[in-house]
């Protein structure tokens, strides 16, 4: 069981360049979310998934898009990379919510990107 | 967006001390999960609280969940230096499917 796996671990790229933050998970989680976290602050939720095929929005969903097409995987794009966007991205994971005795959830180990 | 009160902000103790932090918040929650995050990785779960009351232990750690709901206690007995790291607390609000999360206690423990 790898839990949350993400690539690449490091990117750097261009301001203006494209890219796919790839997120896979495999205990056949329900909801997964992808976080930005800038350095020293806490974390920022982009996107969220309830299912495949369901997406929506988080607090900072600008310059990004995903999609669900499977239970496992969450790609996180990003469009026209910008320097704001220099950050460290989490994926993570949640079974189904609101049972109340197995909420629970589990991150990837991070891909930091920068952009220049 | 809304983001879970943490405190203290930072800490630096001597080996061996115990140590606390809590988390507080204007909303009532029905989970509460406290994280621990070292340098360059992911935040590792390392408690879940389900129950207003609770009391749940993992080694050393001891989280509780607040009677009011509104807040959560972690405590780290006997700290080595591997505690150090930025610690998380997350809430969730029943119904719903975001976690809401503190702004990290940052520890330090001095061989």
């Amino acid at each position: 069981n790898a839990g949350v796996t993400q690539t690449p671990k490091f990117r750097i790229l261009k301001i203006g360049q494209s890219m796919t933050l790839q997120c896979t998970q495999d205990m056949n989680h329900n909801y997964m979310y992808w976080y930005r976290q800038d350095p020293g602050m806490g974390l920022k939720l982009i996107y969220y998934s309830v299912g495949a095929g369901i997406t929506d929005k988080g607090e900072v969903p600008n310059g990004y898009n995903v999609s669900r097409s499977t239970t496992e995987d969450f790609p996180l794009r990003l469009e026209l990379a910008a320097p704001s966007q220099t950050s460290v991205y989490f994926c993570a994971s949640s079974p189904l919510l609101g049972t109340g005795s197995t909420d629970t959830q589990y991150f990837g180990p991070g891909t930091r990107l920068t952009v220049l | 967006g809304q983001q879970l009160n943490q405190s203290p902000q930072s800490m630096f103790i001597q080996e061996g001390e115990d140590v606390s932090m809590n988390c507080t918040s204007s909303s009532i929650f029905n989970t509460w999960l406290w994280y621990k995050q070292e340098p360059g990785e992911g935040p590792v779960l390392l408690i879940a609280l389900y129950k207003a009351g609770e009391l749940t232990s993992n080694g050393r750690l001891t989280a509780q969940f607040g009677i009011t709901r509104k807040d959560s206690f972690l405590n780290i007995s006997a700290s080595i230096p591997s505690d150090v790291g930025i610690y998380f607390c997350a809430g969730l609000t029943s119904g719903t499917y975001k976690y809401i999360f503190g702004t990290g206690t940052r520890l330090k423990v001095l061989a």
